[in-house]
């Protein structure tokens, strides 16, 4: 079956550091790959996704491209903030028809001192 | 739009006691799931409707976890009896269409004492 592996917290990091946080999946075909973040105390909110091989998304700053032949989906920021602190999961979607779901890993804390 | 709204926040209930948890997905959306998220498993699937139907409830841990979705905007989680070992957040999620993005509620906190 489907799975999503991301690499284990916490991080933690100084403000203006550079941030990577991998992520690798096990999927049949051509899933579609999000970050989702979520903020201490909230649910979880789309950060950025990628639906096609070669595809980079990109939002607030954070990237990540869509490598097929790595079957790796790394999330990377430049310069983090203090107001980057939150936990982050890798996910994947994969079905037709309406079968439908999405595969979250475990996610991981990252805590961005000042 | 508000959003996805789920109720209650927070719930304190004793083992044995029935649990219900609400959702009021986002208007349009056809697809709407329920998730458990604890320290141990991380956020795992717990059922998941499209136009008010279950699709797959193979993540529904036991035969005390019930799911409804009497129509396009109201779904229930019922928990009967509940167990310490139940105690999480639950979140409540909804997407218009497939593959897209799941719009998520801010979930509620549920301690079985």
């Amino acid at each position: 079956g489907n799975s999503v592996t991301q690499m284990e917290g916490p991080v933690t990091l100084s403000e203006e550091a550079f941030l990577t946080i991998n992520c690798t999946y096990t999927a049949t075909g051509y899933p579609s790959l999000f970050w989702y973040v979520q903020y201490p105390g909230e649910g979880l909110q789309l950060l950025l996704k990628a639906t096609k091989a070669d595809d980079k998304g990109s939002n607030k700053g954070f990237e990540a491209t869509y490598r097929k032949e790595t079957t790796s989906f790394h999330l990377e920021k430049g310069s983090v903030q203090v107001s980057d602190s939150a936990v982050y999961f890798c996910a994947l979607s994969q079905g037709g028809g309406s079968n439908y779901k999405l595969t979250f890993g475990k996610g991981t804390l990252l805590t961005v001192n000042p | 739009d508000a959003g996805v709204i789920q109720s209650p926040r927070h719930e304190v209930t004793e083992m044995g006691q029935e649990v219900t948890l609400r959702c009021k997905p986002i208007s349009g959306h056809d697809y709407l799931f329920w998730y458990r998220q604890t320290m141990m498993r991380g956020l795992e699937l717990l059922i998941y409707f499209n136009n008010n139907v279950p699709i797959d409830d193979s993540g529904m841990p036991e035969d005390r976890f019930s799911a409804k979705m009497p129509n396009a905007s109201f779904s229930t989680l019922k928990i009967q009896p509940s167990e310490p070992r139940d105690s999480a957040v639950y979140f409540c999620a909804s997407s218009q269409g497939q593959g897209v993005e799941q719009f998520f509620g801010p979930g509620t906190r549920l301690t079985v004492l």
